[in-house]
């Protein structure tokens, strides 16, 4: 595709479900990142994966969120048992791989999840 | 782990000002700098990157930044701004040490008055 994509563009949900919120990154990124961006805390590293596996999970706040990458393409964030804490907007930004990092970095829209 | 501040959180000026916004990072190694855009309703769009080379930097839309190393710092320029040019600003950096991953600024919103 053109850009970075993904879905739901929001998402509103009842505190103590879990949500899914998917990345579908550009053609031929291996590398694939999930970012969030809260009023608080500003935007902060999640997960980075290089092809299927994640080198980085750092950024995981807590064991409820988890994410996935399959066939080297579309990933989902997973969040379990939501909290109001959780409520962000979550953005997925893809590149071409580099152990240097020197590579751009292209975002998507963002889903934004407000947990009620 | 690095780190990244920016100094101003909000920037009023009016149409054809000058705009410096600062950005200063903690790490002793070599990095990388981005300056990323992000524009009313719209997505993250980066402005302009220095990975080596020529420290001043030149991005898109009339914007460029100057990395000075002994100060740690890569501040972002446009010499006359634009009512378009109303904007959140955020500074990043990553380094090769710490992977792929971008730490990013708290973000600058500016706002062009016309």
């Amino acid at each position: 595709g053109a850009g970075v994509s993904q879905s739901p563009s929001n998402k509103v949900t009842e505190k103590g479900k879990d949500v899914e919120l998917r990345c579908d990154p550009i053609s031929g990124h291996t590398a694939l990142y999930w970012y969030r961006q809260s009023l608080g805390q500003g935007l902060e590293f999640l997960i980075y994966f290089q092809g299927n596996s994640a080198p980085d999970k750092s950024g995981l706040p807590s064991d409820r969120f988890s994410a996935e990458r399959t066939g080297g393409s579309v990933s989902t964030l997973t969040i379990q048992r939501t909290q109001q804490e959780d409520s962000a907007v979550y953005l997925c930004a893809s590149s071409f791989p580099s152990g240097g990092g020197s590579y751009e970095q292209y975002f998507g829209p963002g889903t934004r999840l407000t947990v009620t | 782990a690095q780190s990244v501040s920016q100094h101003n959180h909000h920037v009023i000026l009016s149409e054809a000002a000058s705009l410096e916004l600062g950005c200063n990072y903690s790490y002793g190694g070599t990095v990388n700098l981005f300056w990323y855009v992000q524009y009313p309703g719209q997505h993250l769009q980066l402005l302009l990157k220095y990975f080596s080379g020529d420290p001043l930097v030149k991005g898109i839309k009339g914007f460029e930044a100057e990395f000075i190393k002994s100060k740690f710092s890569f501040n972002l320029r446009k010499p006359s701004v634009q009512w378009s040019d109303t904007a959140e600003y955020f500074c990043a950096v990553n380094t090769k040490a710490a992977g792929n991953k971008l730490t990013f600024g708290g973000g600058t919103r500016v706002l062009v008055k016309p």
